[in-house]
């Protein structure tokens, strides 16, 4: 049974820089886990930013990039901004036993 | 504008069953395959079942499979779980999500805004 696992929380200040990373247990995170990223806000349901490691939809801003980084699947965040505060999910497609998300991660702007 | 929009979510008895449903718009519901995801109460979102576009293809989770059901009508945009022999455990907001083109990457764009599931007694 693969777990997917991402920090449980960071901190980061407006303006600042912050890498949140997806690890699965399995091995490496490759290209073909076509990892996703999600942030999701109190309340609401979860809005897609990255697709396949490091593509943005058309209303993703551009300070959030994927990629993958020393095994893992990554979201860094460039010049955060208070609205970023939100939990972030990653998505990992293991074939045919279908997706698995990673824990999440809340991100505290302060 | 593309529009997902979860019904037939309620309170259910434990071993009791539930069928929900996804009706689409804005969108060519034939030409996607569509995943379930749903998020128990304070914790974090669990996939649990995808279909093809034609519906020849089905996975579910672990957790679900041998109780839950995905469908989906093509004629009625409208995508389905059938929930059978619920479980505390089950309960919920499920949302049903929009996969992208599997041919190109298995991901998700798309989300609707959930149906909550309770599983009580």
């Amino acid at each position: 049974q693969t777990v997917v696992t991402q920090q449980p929380s960071l901190t980061v200040s407006p303006g600042g820089t912050v890498t949140l990373t997806c690890a699965s247990s399995a091995g490496a995170v490759t290209s073909y886990h076509f990892p996703n990223w999600f942030q999701q806000k109190p309340g609401q349901p979860p809005r897609t930013l990255i697709y396949s490691t490091s593509n943005r939809h058309s209303w993703t801003p551009a300070r959030f990039s994927g990629s993958l980084l020393g095994g893992k699947a990554a979201l860094t965040l460039s010049g955060v901004q208070p609205e970023d505060e939100a939990e972030y999910y990653c998505l990992l497609y293991l074939g045919g036993a279908g997706w698995i998300f990673g824990g999440g991660t809340y991100l505290t702007v302060l | 504008e593309v529009q997902l929009v979860e019904s037939g979510g309620d309170l259910v008895q434990p071993g009791g069953s539930l069928r929900l449903s996804c009706a689409i718009s804005g969108f060519t519901f034939s030409n996607y395959e569509m995943s379930w995801v749903r998020q128990a109460p304070g914790m974090g979102l669990e996939w649990i079942s995808y279909i093809s576009r034609s519906g020849r293809t089905i996975y579910y989770a672990d957790s679900v499979k041998g109780r839950f059901t995905i469908s989906r009508d093509n004629g009625k945009n409208s995508l389905y779980l059938q929930m059978n022999s619920l479980r505390a455990e089950d309960t919920a907001i499920y949302y049903c999500a929009r996969m992208m083109d599997m041919a190109v990457t298995a991901s998700v764009d798309y989300w609707g805004q959930g149906t909550p599931v309770t599983v009580s007694s």
